[in-house]
């Protein structure tokens, strides 16, 4: 069974500096995606950036980047130019890519509390 | 992206009551997902809920205790029975999109506290 690992279980940042978060999943699959997700105290789960496993790039979406690394079964997500809207629970999550039983369901880490300090 | 309406958004119900939280999406959705979120946790699926057939829960779910309907590829309810304290929770349902789309869309989440 897949399983996704988040070991910071808190963290916090200066107003305008960067921040990264960890993240490692354990999987016997070679495809899959892996997703970062916020939520913020209005509990609404908002999908910050995604990556395909088969793609070397990393993915980017503005502030935020991702720096994966499939040999490691690493993801971990840098905020650049951290806001105070940035403040919320960081949640790492794993889908494999092939249909099956459960497959197209989410397996999340526990989260990471991230607060941004003015 | 689809959008979700999730019902209620909060509620507070006696211990042996049962409450239905209801999500009705604006486009057509193939799998929908209901999860739960225990005070200070991460998510944990509940079941997925596919139109036309019975919800396939995960290990620790039990259909009498969670039934769940999806009636149409549009809505989806899903009531938690025979309450108990250990039943609060933020629950919160997810739709899978499309096929060719591998993003997930969720509700606002309802906050349930059973006393």
């Amino acid at each position: 069974a897949q399983t996704v690992t988040q070991s910071q279980p808190e963290m916090s940042v200066q107003e305008a500096e960067t921040v990264t978060l960890s993240c490692t999943y354990d999987t016997s699959e070679s495809d899959y995606y892996l997703f970062w997700y916020k939520q913020p105290p209005s509990r609404q789960m908002i999908l910050v950036i995604r990556q395909e496993a088969y793609k070397q790039q990393n993915a980017t979406e503005n502030r935020f980047s991702v720096n994966f690394q499939k040999a490691a079964k690493s993801f971990s997500l840098k905020i650049s130019d951290s806001q105070l809207g940035d403040a919320a629970m960081y949640f790492c999550a794993y889908r494999a890519l092939y249909s099956g039983a459960g497959s197209y369901q989410l397996t999340f880490g526990k989260g990471t509390k991230l607060s941004v300090i003015p | 992206s689809a959008v979700i309406s999730q019902k209620p958004s909060r509620d507070i119900c006696q211990r042996g009551t049962s409450l239905t939280i209801q999500c009705q999406v604006d486009s057509q959705v193939t799998m929908m997902f209901w999860y739960r979120q225990q005070p200070g946790q991460s998510l944990t699926l509940i079941a997925t809920a596919n139109q036309g057939s019975e919800a396939t829960y995960e290990s620790g779910f039990v259909i009498d205790k969670f039934p769940i309907s999806r009636p149409n590829l549009t809505f989806s309810t899903l009531t938690v029975s025979n309450m108990s304290p250990e039943d609060s929770s933020i629950y919160l349902c997810s739709v899978f999109p499309d096929i060719q789309n591998y993003g997930y869309t969720f509700g606002s989440g309802t906050r349930l506290t059973v006393v």
